[in-house]
């Protein structure tokens, strides 16, 4: 069964520290994953999608990283801002059939001042 | 958001009742999603359409209902046969099974 772990479920940091969300999967075949920030009551909004060929992603603070061998990715968050206090997702696509997507069950981060 | 408009966001409905939550996109997406997400589980699939007039049921899709008569318009029917339909329901759009779905804001139900 696919499957998407992500760790931890929730994490408070400071304003301006960094933090890394981690992302388990076992999709295989594996197509290509994706991040993305839900803020509370509001859609999920793609920060990132990588493919097998891809180890790592930038778009401004947040770099993702994906290790294909060990079915990891990660998500780094540097010098944190109060925006940046969401839920991520991490999302999984296989190459079967379908191409259906396989969602984590987030990481709810809270930065505050 | 992108162009993806959910009505209500909120939405309030007595226990047996049918409720439809309207779903419109205008970036000419070919395919449309719904997903239902509960605190602290992943989303979940309960529709989905690749072209106009025909759908498929996702994992979930036992006491919803859904139709596709424009491409830029998938509705979907909560019906009374729905268990536990208090949830925030998700609809997207991509242009292709595999790529990039862009989500809409969301409705909130809430069934009482």
């Amino acid at each position: 069964k696919n499957q998407v772990e992500q760790s931890p479920q929730s994490l408070i940091i400071l304003e301006g520290k960094n933090c890394t969300l981690q992302c388990n999967y076992t999709v295989s075949p594996f197509s290509n994953l994706r991040w993305y920030k839900q803020d509370t009551g509001r859609g999920p909004v793609s920060l990132t999608i990588m493919t097998f060929s891809e180890n790592t992603k930038s778009n401004g603070r947040y770099t993702a990283t994906l290790d294909a061998d060990t079915k990891q990715s990660s998500l780094h968050i540097t010098a944190s801002q109060l925006s940046d206090s969401a839920s991520y997702i991490c999302v999984v696509s296989g190459m079967a059939a379908g191409n259906k997507l396989t969602f984590g069950g987030g990481t709810r981060v809270l930065v505050k001042p | 958001d992108g162009g993806i408009t959910q009505s209500p966001k909120y939405l309030f409905r007595k226990e047996g009742q049918n409720v439809t939550l309207s779903c419109e996109q205008n970036l000419n997406h070919d395919a449309m999603y719904w997903y239902r997400q509960d605190p602290g589980q992943g989303l979940r699939l309960i529709y989905y359409s690749q072209i106009v007039n025909d759908f498929q049921k996702g994992d979930i899709a036992e006491g919803y209902s859904v139709s596709r008569e424009k491409k830029e318009s998938f509705p979907l029917t909560v019906t009374s046969a729905q268990k536990n339909p208090t949830a925030f329901y998700l609809c997207a759009s991509t242009t292709g099974l595999g790529y990039e779905q862009y989500f809409g804001p969301g409705t909130r139900l809430t069934v009482t």
